[in-house]
């Protein structure tokens, strides 16, 4: 089974702050992508960035930047620089296939 | 301007009574999709649609049924609904090939099974 972990329930951070959410998959697939979502309060999905798993190079938006670890099967955002309205729940999605998968999510709290 | 609809955005039920919800894109996409929404649970994957005529089962299909008649809908429909299928529904849709398959997402229908 295809799975996206979130280990991160919840997190916080200092508005202009640097942080960082998880997140782990298991594909046996060798080609796939990999994203980041932001669900804000009103529940839209947006997309924040997403990393082809055959590119090397990590993925870059302005503020929000991936840790990418095909080996490790690992796909970290960072959002540098933090600010109120990055305030929001975070899903990290895989698609290995013809099926997209999430993660639980990572509720983000930016503190004033 | 380019986008995902649905309706209706909010639909209060009760269990048996079969319901429609509608998904209609205008950016000419191929792959099309049907998610719930659940706390803890993020967000899983009922069914899917690659093209016209071509659907198939997400994680969570059961007591769900769609289709395909045109390119530009998605129709889902709970034949007869239970209380365990109040969730937060989203459609979505994304190009087959190319720009790295980002999916656009409707703005979700809140459905509650009496």
């Amino acid at each position: 089974a295809q799975t996206v972990t979130q280990s991160q329930p919840e997190m916080s951070v200092q508005e202009a702050e640097t942080v960082t959410l998880s997140c782990t998959y298991d594909t046996s697939e060798s080609d796939y992508y990999l994203f980041w979502y932001k669900q804000p309060p009103s529940r839209q999905m947006i997309l924040v960035i997403r990393q082809e798993a055959y590119k090397q190079q990590n993925a870059t938006e302005n503020r929000f930047s991936v840790n990418f670890q095909k080996a490790a099967k690992s796909f970290s955002l960072k959002i540098s620089d933090s600010q109120l309205g990055d305030a929001a729940m975070y899903f990290c999605a895989s698609k290995p296939g013809n099926q997209f998968y999430f993660g639980t999510g990572t509720s983000l709290t930016v503190i004033p | 301007e380019a986008q995902v609809t649905q309706n209706p955005r909010y639909l209060i039920t009760v269990t048996g009574k079969k319901l429609t919800v509608t998904c209609s894109q205008n950016m000419n996409h191929e792959y099309m999709s049907w998610y719930r929404q659940d706390p803890g649970l993020g967000l899983r994957q009922i069914y899917y649609s690659m093209n016209v005529e071509v659907t198939d089962k997400g994680d969570v299909p059961e007591g769900y049924k769609v289709s395909r008649k045109e390119k530009r809908n998605f129709p889902l429909i709970l034949e007869s609904p239970s209380p365990n299928q109040t969730s937060l529904y989203f459609c979505a849709s994304s190009l087959w090939q190319g720009v790295g398959h980002e999916q656009f997402f409707g703005p979700g229908t809140r459905l509650t099974v009496l």
